[in-house]
């Protein structure tokens, strides 16, 4: 059975900071991973996705990459800002199907 | 575009009633899922469709049931709800393709 595991469950930063959220997975077989925002009381926001046979996707100042081999994906925000405050949610597609993890709450001082 | 619609966006209910979650894509997406949110536990899928009239079950299908008979549409029924059903409910789709997936804005739902 996929398990997704996301570290740390909550991270607090001072604006401006670059910073890294953790996401792994226990089966190697995913179809693609994509990466989500969720604000308080709203719905998912995609904000990247991989498929299987890329190593990395850029947007702005959200890089995120994948190592199907170790089953471990990471997210990197770069020059934080408040507004980027929200949970983010890591996702494995196992083509029928998404595994979730629970979510990384960042907080983003001013 | 609209994207994924779902209605109703709060309701509440009481233990036993019965009631049907809407969920509508204008995509033509032919993958939909139906999931639930609960605090610390991330989405869990309960039911998905691969497309017209195929359906089946995921992580926590009991108490629910799902049909589809068109590609737009994909509803989601609560047989007799029960407070463990309290959570909010999220539809998404997506088409073939190495696409992601796309999300609704969610149905909060308390069973008192």
């Amino acid at each position: 059975k996929q398990e997704v595991t996301q570290i740390p469950a909550a991270l607090s930063v001072p604006e401006g900071e670059n910073l890294v959220l953790n996401c792994s997975f226990t089966d190697s077989a995913i179809y693609n991973l994509q990466w989500f925002r969720q604000d308080p009381g709203k719905g998912l926001t995609s904000l990247l996705l991989i498929q299987s046979s890329q190593r990395e996707q850029t947007s702005g100042r959200l890089n995120a990459s994948l190592d199907k081999s170790s089953g471990r994906s990471t997210l990197y925000i770069a020059a934080s800002q408040p507004g980027d405050s929200a949970t983010y949610l890591c996702a494995v597609s196992l083509l029928n199907d998404m595994r979730f993890g629970a979510g990384t709450r960042l907080t983003v001082k001013p | 575009n609209a994207g994924v619609t779902q209605t109703p966006k709060f309701q509440v209910l009481k233990t036993g009633q019965s009631m049907t979650l809407q969920c509508a894509q204008d995509m033509n997406h032919e993958y939909m899922s139906w999931y639930r949110q609960d605090p610390g536990m991330g989405l869990r899928l309960i039911h998905y469709s691969v497309g017209a009239g195929i359906t089946d079950q995921g992580e926590v299908p009991n108490g629910y049931n799902v049909s589809r008979s068109t590609t737009e549409d994909f509803p989601l029924r609560l047989l007799s709800a029960a407070p463990s059903q309290t959570s909010v409910y999220f539809c998404a789709s997506r088409d073939r393709g190495p696409n992601g997936y796309t999300f609704g804005s969610g149905t909060r739902l308390t069973v008192v």
